[in-house]
């Protein structure tokens, strides 16, 4: 049974931090997606990561995905407070179908 | 081009009432999905669809029934509401196949509370 695991559950950071939100999960997988959610608000799609060693970059977020290591990085570069909200990492479950198993979530509060 | 939409946004019911929550997409995405979240747990699959006709249980399928009738609805059916289905629930849909782009994209969600 594929288990995801983020961590940690909540960071709190200052504007112009560094930080890295992990994501393990516990059986093999060649996909992985990373979400947001603001607040009352649905999910929105960051990085969909279909290979090993797949980097992506968008703005201030950068994700990688190492299968081997069974291991997403999501790291935020010089934190701004737009950001602040929940990101998820999901995984494909490895059959013929869409699966996703979703990490509990990370709650990112940037304060200025 | 709507995306995913649902139905309605909110939603209060008594125990052992019984509902339909609606989704719908004009994407002609052959996957949907339901899935609910709770605090502290993310998001946890109810039930999926591959395509019309076809429907499979996910991780919590128990207290929910759903149908594929067409490739653009899959409505969520609680045929006896209880207090532990309050929840906020979102539908997804994606392409189908590997080879594809198969980023799923997300419904507005259905909040739900069950008295």
């Amino acid at each position: 049974e594929l288990k995801v695991e983020q961590n940690p559950l909540f960071l709190s950071m200052q504007e112009g931090k560094n930080y890295t939100i992990y994501c393990n999960y516990s059986t093999t997988s060649d996909r992985l997606y990373w979400y947001r959610q603001d607040p009352g608000k649905s999910l929105e799609s960051l990085f969909v990561l279909l290979s090993n060693g797949a980097v992506k970059q968008e703005g201030r977020l950068m994700a990688s995905l190492d299968t081997k290591a069974r291991l997403s990085t999501l790291h935020i570069t010089a934190a701004v407070h737009d950001l602040s909200a929940t990101y998820f990492c999901a995984v494909d479950d490895g059959g013929a179908t869409n699966k996703l198993i979703f990490g509990t979530g990370t709650l990112l509060a940037v304060q200025p | 081009n709507a995306g995913v939409t649902q139905t309605p946004k909110f939603q209060v019911l008594k125990t052992g009432q019984s509902m339909t929550l609606q989704c719908a997409q004009d994407m002609n995405h052959e996957y949907m999905s339901w899935y609910r979240q709770d605090p502290g747990m993310g998001l946890r699959l109810i039930h999926y669809s591959v395509g019309a006709g076809i429907t499979d249980q996910g991780e919590v399928p128990n207290g929910y029934n759903v149908s594929r009738s067409t490739t653009e609805d899959f409505p969520l059916r609680l045929l006896s509401a209880a207090p532990s289905q309050t929840s906020v629930y979102f539908c997804a849909s994606s392409f189908f196949g590997l080879g594809t782009r198969d980023e799923q994209f997300f419904g507005p969600g259905t909040r739900l509370t069950v008295l």
